[in-house]
């Protein structure tokens, strides 16, 4: 069975200093990655996402990943956080599209980041 | 733009009552999903429809039952809301397959069960 942790549960980061959020899956076969944004009161926003190719994925709002498949890891990066990016973080992985599969999406728990001026 | 638009942003109902969550997305997709999100927990998978009529189980399905009479169209409901069902609910579509297999999430509904 496929899972996702996010060993950080809390961040806290100055405005302008570098972000890095972590998360590791288990999975069986290749995953599909994704890093969703959720910004206080609203829905999930995606981020970025890796299916296959070049293992680091440049997103949104100038955040990037890198898939590392001998560590399981997909960790969320942006050089320099702005007080905009304060919100929670979710990573999730997915399978190929199958009829077992259906599309569906493990996710972990989610890292809250604060940013401080 | 993907659109999933659910039908309240927050809710207060009374232990026992009948109550419907909807959810519609306007992009013609075939998958679309309901989770609960709690504090901690991340986002759990309670039933998913990838197509009109067709339903399955998520991960926690318990209490809840959905119904998919169209395609944009996907309700979630609580037989009878308890107080542990208090949550925040968000609803998601998706296209299926290859690199468009990205889901699609509303701004959520929070539910208060008192």
């Amino acid at each position: 069975a496929q899972s996702v942790t996010q060993p950080d549960i809390h961040i806290t980061v100055s405005e302008g200093a570098s972000l890095e959020l972590r998360c590791n899956y288990s999975y069986g076969a290749t995953p599909y990655l994704f890093w969703y944004v959720q910004s206080p009161g609203q829905g999930l926003q995606l981020l970025l996402k890796y299916f296959s190719g070049d293992t680091l994925v440049q997103g949104i709002k100038g955040f990037e990943a890198e898939f590392k498949r001998s560590q399981s890891s997909f960790n969320l990066r942006k050089p320099s956080v702005h007080w905009s990016d304060a919100a929670e973080y979710f990573c999730a992985v997915g399978a190929r599209y199958s009829t077992d599969s259906w599309g569906k999406l493990q996710f972990g728990a989610g890292t809250q980041v604060v940013v401080t001026p | 733009d993907v659109k999933v638009t659910q039908s309240s942003r927050y809710l207060v109902k009374r232990t026992g009552e009948k109550v419907f969550l909807e959810c519609v997305q306007d992009m013609d997709h075939e998958n679309m999903f309901w989770y609960r999100q709690d504090p901690g927990l991340g986002l759990r998978l309670i039933y998913f429809s990838y197509d009109v009529k067709m339903k399955e189980k998520g991960d926690i399905p318990e209490g809840y039952s959905v119904s998919r009479e169209k395609k944009e169209r996907f309700s979630l409901i609580l037989e009878s809301a308890s107080t542990n069902q208090t949550s925040m609910y968000l609803c998601a579509s998706s296209f299926p397959g290859g690199a468009t297999d990205t889901q699609y999430f509303g701004p959520g509904t929070r539910l208060t069960v008192l």
